[in-house]
């Protein structure tokens, strides 16, 4: 079973648009990471946020939100009045302790890519 | 600035070659990694260091080998074991649990 599930594999939006990026995780760890990391098209990653599992607080940055729920496994991102600068592919990460390994492994979605039409 | 630089950019090998891809951080970061991206797919473990002369295997280490002689650079080698090395190579770093910083990536091919 995937550990982070990122069910939507693309979404197009027209500029100005406001859209929500799913992201579903599973973990039987009790303090973990979350994070949102955004892959542009030269293929960089870049960190937008991390989230710890005691901290359900929703945070918002600019024109960026994120949405963490623990009940429902879930941490969401929503960009509002999207732009064409932020068509990448984004990633959702969960950071846990492998019991076996002692290391703190970070697992990635699969990414949701966004497209957004000028 | 710190950062994580990654050379080359673009790698290509025959049949049969091993390369070595290049990691070099000036983070003062304990925790090193490397990942391999595939086309529409996120990102897979294959080997990390917690530091200097330690490393344990990821989640497809098999084809590949590292070492950590300096606390600033995690080289990857891409042995001729690996029959499918096309990939996309991030390399990372971080103080754990912070978030993991990354370079620009090499992409490799076969010729």
């Amino acid at each position: 079973a995937q550990k982070v599930t990122q069910a939507q594999t693309e979404i197009s939006v027209v500029e100005k648009e406001d859209v929500t990026l799913d992201c579903v995780y599973e973990t039987r760890d009790t303090t973990y990471y979350l994070f949102w990391y955004k892959q542009p098209p030269s293929g960089e990653l870049v960190f937008l946020i991390r989230r710890n599992s005691f901290d359900e607080q929703n945070e918002i940055s600019g024109r960026y939100s994120w949405n963490f729920q623990k009940s429902t496994s879930s941490f969401n991102f929503t960009i509002t009045a999207s732009q064409v600068v932020d068509s990448a592919v984004y990633f959702c990460a969960l950071s846990e302790l492998d019991m076996d390994t002692g290391r703190r492994a970070l697992t990635f979605g699969s990414g949701t890519r966004l497209q957004v039409q000028p | 600035d710190g950062g994580i630089t990654q050379s080359p950019k673009y790698l290509f090998r025959k049949e049969g070659q091993n390369v070595t891809l290049s990691c070099e951080q000036n983070l003062n970061h304990d925790a090193m990694y490397w990942y391999r991206q595939d086309p529409g797919q996120g990102l897979r473990l294959i080997y990390y260091s917690q530091i200097v002369n330690d490393f344990q295997k990821g989640d497809i280490a098999e084809g590949y080998s590292v070492s950590r002689e300096k606390k600033e650079s995690f080289p990857l080698t891409v042995t001729s074991a690996q029959k499918n090395p096309t990939a996309f190579y991030l390399c990372a770093s971080s103080i754990q649990p912070q978030p993991q910083h990354f370079g620009d990536g090499t992409r490799l091919s076969i010729l």
